[in-house]
């Protein structure tokens, strides 16, 4: 049974860092595209950015309002995706989701940047 | 960036009743790379189509995906009281992928 599984979210004070876990069972993190999704409260959905599986390069992407600051990352020996997220700002606060490609979502984290 | 606009904002329906959910682009989505996607409050998203007209493992076939270029549209033949809901529609053929703003779903 595929699952993903967030952690690493809570609250942050403006220019601070978190680092964001997605832990994957059931398939192989580095033979799929993964991508960051997030959602603002009450809000809709914010595509943030994603990772191509290693045999297609494992190069990443990001959203305009993320790229310099975001960095997707994997660690193959442990299958687990994570989202590097730093200098955030309070338009940051959002419940973040890992998700396959086109496939199984995470059930969310959520991050508040406030002072 | 290809934005994506849904209609309508809200759909009211009962049902038993046919939804019509509307994506439109502001340009040609690359090679109909085309997903939709339905979220029930406090829940994650669940993927229902891809590729425009696919369905997702374990999708009903009370939903089908059709269109192509820049008008894309999800069709719920005959709804069952668990698909109010709210529907995005996501491009993924060209960077930076975008997701339409919703469609809400109400009884």
């Amino acid at each position: 049974e595929v699952q993903l599984v967030e952690s690493g979210g809570g609250l942050v004070k403006p220019g601070g860092s978190l680092r964001l876990s997605c832990a994957a069972s059931g398939f192989t993190v580095s033979n799929t595209w993964m991508t960051w999704v997030r959602q603002a409260p009450g809000k809709g959905l914010e595509w943030v950015g994603r990772i191509k599986r290693k045999s297609d390069g494992g190069t990443t992407d990001y959203a305009a309002p993320v790229k310099g600051r975001f960095t997707i990352s994997r660690d193959d020996s442990k299958n687990t995706l994570y989202l590097q997220m730093n200098s955030l700002k309070t338009e940051d606060t959002a419940v973040y989701y890992c998700s396959e490609t086109l496939g199984h979502w995470g059930q969310g984290t959520l991050v508040t940047v406030s002072s | 960036e290809i934005v994506l606009t849904q209609s309508p904002g809200t759909l009211s329906l009962s049902p038993g009743e046919r939804a019509t959910l509307s994506c439109r682009a502001s340009q040609s989505v690359s090679s109909n790379s085309l997903a939709w996607y339905q979220q029930k409050p406090g829940q994650a998203p669940r993927l229902l189509i891809y590729a425009a007209s696919s369905r997702a493992t374990g999708i009903p076939d009370r939903f089908s995906g059709s269109g192509s270029g820049t008008d894309f549209t999800l069709t719920i033949s005959r709804l069952e009281p668990e698909d109010f809901a709210v529907y995005y529609c996501q491009q993924y053929g060209s960077s930076p992928w975008t997701f339409g703003q919703g469609t809400k779903v109400e009884i």
